[in-house]
C-alpha cells in the first residue's frame, strides 16, 4: 500500500533562517506531488506542484521554492524565512499525471512558527 | 466565479439534522471536483472525486452532487453525528494543464452537538 511521510511534524525558526522540509512517497510511481499551507484562519492555498522529476510548478511568488530530486521525493526550502511563512504546511500525493480521478492522500503535515 | 467558493464558512446542528453545502467554481473549462474532510489533529482525508456534469456520489449517509454547467456541487450529511464535526473542503481543477492543479476552497466548518 501507499504511504507518504512529512517531517519534521513541529518546527521553530527565527526570522532570516534557512527552511528545508521534506516529503516522500512510497508504494507507487511516478506520483503527482503538491505543497500546500494553511495559514491562520485561512483555506489550504496551493504552493507548488511537480508532475515529475525535476518539473516544479509554482502557484504562489513568495520567498520559498521547491524541488524533486527524486520521483517520489518532494522538498520545500526557503533561504530566509519571514514571519508570514509562518503556518501549517501539507505535503500530498496523487496518482500519476493523467489519472484525472485519483484524490489527494496528504501527509501528517508541518506545524511552522517563525519567530 | 474565479476562485473556489464554499458556504456557509460555519454550520452549527444538533445530533440527527440533516445538512448540506455549496462549493461554487468557474463552469469553464472543467476538469474535476474533489471533496475532502478535514478532522481537527489530522489530515485531509478523500470524500469523493466527481468529473461528469450531474454525477452523483454516496458514501455512508454523506452524498454530493455536481453541476459543471452552472459551477457548483453540493455536499450533503443525513442524520448528522457528533463524529462529522469537521472542516469539509472542496478543490477545483481545470482541463488546462492536465487537471494537475488542485485549488481548495476555504471549507465549511461543521459542528455536530448533541
Amino acid at each position: 500500500s501507499q504511504t507518504i511521510h512529512q517531517w519534521p511534524a513541529t518546527l521553530v525558526q527565527p526570522v532570516g533562517s534557512p527552511l528545508s522540509l521534506e516529503c516522500t512517497v512510497e508504494g507507487t510511481s511516478n506520483p503527482n506531488l503538491y505543497w500546500y499551507r494553511q495559514a491562520a484562519g485561512r483555506g489550504l492555498q496551493l504552493l507548488f506542484y511537480s508532475v515529475g522529476i525535476g518539473q516544479i510548478s509554482s502557484e504562489v511568488p513568495q520567498n520559498l521554492s521547491a524541488s524533486r530530486p527524486q520521483d517520489r521525493q518532494f522538498i520545500l526550502s526557503s533561504k530566509k524565512l519571514l514571519l508570514s511563512d509562518s503556518g501549517f504546511y501539507l505535503c500530498a500525493w496523487r496518482g500519476w499525471a493523467g489519472a484525472y480521478n485519483s484524490p489527494l492522500h496528504f501527509g501528517n503535515g508541518t506545524r511552522l512558527t517563525v519567530t | 466565479i474565479l476562485n473556489v467558493e464554499q458556504s456557509p464558512q460555519s454550520l452549527h446542528v444538533q445530533e440527527g439534522d440533516s445538512t448540506n453545502f455549496t462549493c461554487s467554481f468557474p463552469s469553464s473549462n472543467f476538469y474535476a471536483l474533489h471533496w475532502y474532510r478535514w478532522e481537527t489533529a489530522k489530515s485531509p482525508e478523500a470524500l469523493f472525486v466527481m468529473t461528469l456534469n450531474g454525477d452523483e456520489k454516496k458514501k455512508g449517509r454523506i452524498s454530493a452532487t455536481l453541476n459543471t454547467k452552472e459551477g457548483y456541487s453540493y455536499l450533503y450529511i443525513k442524520g448528522s453525528q457528533p463524529e462529522d464535526s469537521a472542516t469539509y473542503l472542496c478543490a477545483f481543477s481545470r482541463l488546462t494543464g492536465g487537471g494537475n492543479k488542485l485549488t481548495f476552497g476555504t471549507g465549511t466548518q461543521l459542528k455536530v452537538e448533541l
